[in-house]
């Protein structure tokens, strides 16, 4: 079965500290596609990366890296230099094609970061 | 082009009032999700249209819960009558099915959702 885990439930950091918000998951697929996405205080969902399982390669992008480890089923994410604007709630999720060519997501219970000045 | 749109933004209702919510895809996709975030727990699968079929309802909560997608564009998502554990971010979603290309569609856009408070 499918699952995602983010052990963290909240994490709080003071301003230009660095944080990685863990994210371990479970599939039966050998292909699969990982996401993290953004929950601001507004409330939507914002789209950070997207990685599919047949690339390993570890992304940055700015103050965002992200470490993908298939040996490990780990996708870890790390802020470098925090900033209070990224306050929010951070999910991990996974999704697997279905036979109808969609695809259902499924979503860790998300980690709260706090950020302070 | 225009992303997934959801109206409303924000919807207050009583406990045993029907609420319904709108989902407007991004144009030629023909899967369209529902998906909610309740009681700050994870964001949960609710169903999955493929046009205008469901093609999993799993997700969905009880029989209080009624998804449409009538001529397979916009979905809504009525919940009648509602309760104080609806209240939650109700999201949309929406992604190609590009098999016919040859190709997979592994993206799904996501709406900014839907607020719904229950009191």
């Amino acid at each position: 079965a499918q699952k995602v885990t983010q052990a963290q439930t909240e994490i709080s950091v003071v301003e230009k500290e660095d944080v990685t918000l863990d994210c371990v998951y479970e599939t039966r697929d050998t292909t699969y596609y990982l996401f993290w996405y953004k929950q601001p205080p507004s409330g939507e969902l914002v789209f950070l990366i997207r990685r599919n399982s047949f690339d390993e390669q570890n992304e940055i992008s700015g103050r965002y890296s992200w470490n993908f480890q298939k040996s490990t089923s780990s996708f870890n994410f790390t802020i470098t230099a925090s900033q209070v604007v990224d306050s929010a709630v951070y999910f991990c999720a996974l999704s697997e094609e279905g036979y109808t060519g969609g695809f259902k997501t499924i979503f860790g219970a998300g980690t709260r970061l706090f950020v302070k000045a | 082009e225009a992303g997934v749109t959801q109206f409303p933004s924000h919807s207050v209702i009583e406990k045993g009032q029907t609420v319904t919510l709108r989902c407007d895809p991004i144009s030629g996709h023909d899967n369209l999700y529902w998906y909610r975030r309740v009681m700050g727990k994870e964001i949960k699968f609710l169903l999955h249209f493929v046009k205008e079929s469901k093609q999993d309802e799993s997700g969905m909560p009880n029989n209080r819960f009624l998804a449409e997608r009538t001529g397979g564009t916009y979905s809504t998502l009525k919940v009648q009558p509602a309760e104080l554990e609806d209240s939650g971010v109700y999201f949309c979603a929406s992604s190609q099915d590009l098999r016919d290309r040859g190709l997979r569609g592994y993206e799904q856009y996501f709406g900014p959702g839907t607020r719904l408070t229950v009191t």
